[in-house]
């Protein structure tokens, strides 16, 4: 298996742009997880998915984003407009119910000007 | 709550010098506890894991840690350390659903 694949791996873009994040996780995982990494917050859930459904979305920190997951197989994250504040890694993860080991993707650098 | 203490943001080693990387967790039920590494531009893997039986957990890369419930600890340790071991070391428990992260340990090997 290829792992939790994540696109793209880098991303530059100016205050006020909408950004999408793209993820796939592990054929077969059921839950897919979204984090932000930062230097001053370190690692935050930002929401996750159960068959494609979010449980909680507590960790998203402003109406500015959101995410989807329409099938198994693919889920985005979308920041718009995006400030550079929201400057950070932000990692996909998937794992499979019963199984607490989480996958970890290689994680976009998003840098917003 | 289940929460996740790592006392040490930084821990600077010789080469060859043993180390201990400090986790703290707090929960009111049976847990299952984790050691992720992190190393630099990639994402976290799974370093090794307690879910039940033996408390003392290894890695294959030499690293191991012991599940101490009295102390409600999961202290990673290494005998002898490489260069290659530098990175970002995360201690997470479970919690439902989710993983509940610490701060993360810095460890730094200098030659």
């Amino acid at each position: 298996d290829a792992g939790v694949i994540q696109s793209p791996r880098h991303e530059v873009t100016e205050m006020g742009q909408e950004v999408t994040l793209r993820c796939k996780p592990i054929s077969g995982h059921d839950y897919l997880f979204w984090y932000r990494q930062t230097m001053m917050r370190g690692l935050e859930l930002l929401i996750y998915f159960n068959n494609n459904v979010p449980i909680d979305d507590s960790g998203m920190p402003e109406d500015r984003f959101s995410a989807k997951m329409p099938n198994a197989s693919f889920s985005t994250l979308k920041i718009q407009p995006s400030e550079p504040r929201d400057s950070a890694v932000y990692f996909c993860a998937s794992t499979l119910v019963g199984h607490n080991e989480q996958f970890f993707g290689p994680g976009t650098r998003l840098t917003v000007l | 709550a289940q929460s996740v203490t790592q006392l040490d943001s930084q821990v600077p080693v010789f080469e060859e010098a043993p180390v201990e990387l400090r986790c703290n967790y707090s929960s009111s039920v049976s847990v299952y506890l984790f050691w992720y590494v992190q190393y630099p531009n990639q994402g976290l893997q799974l370093l090794l894991k307690y879910l039940s039986g033996s408390t003392l957990v290894e890695s294959i890369n030499g690293f191991e840690a012991e599940f101490n419930k009295s102390q409600t600890s999961f202290h990673l340790r290494k005998p002898s350390v490489h260069i290659s071991d530098t990175a970002e070391y995360f201690c997470a428990v479970s919690y439902a659903d989710k993983l509940i992260f610490g701060t993360g340990t810095r460890l730094q090997v200098f030659p």
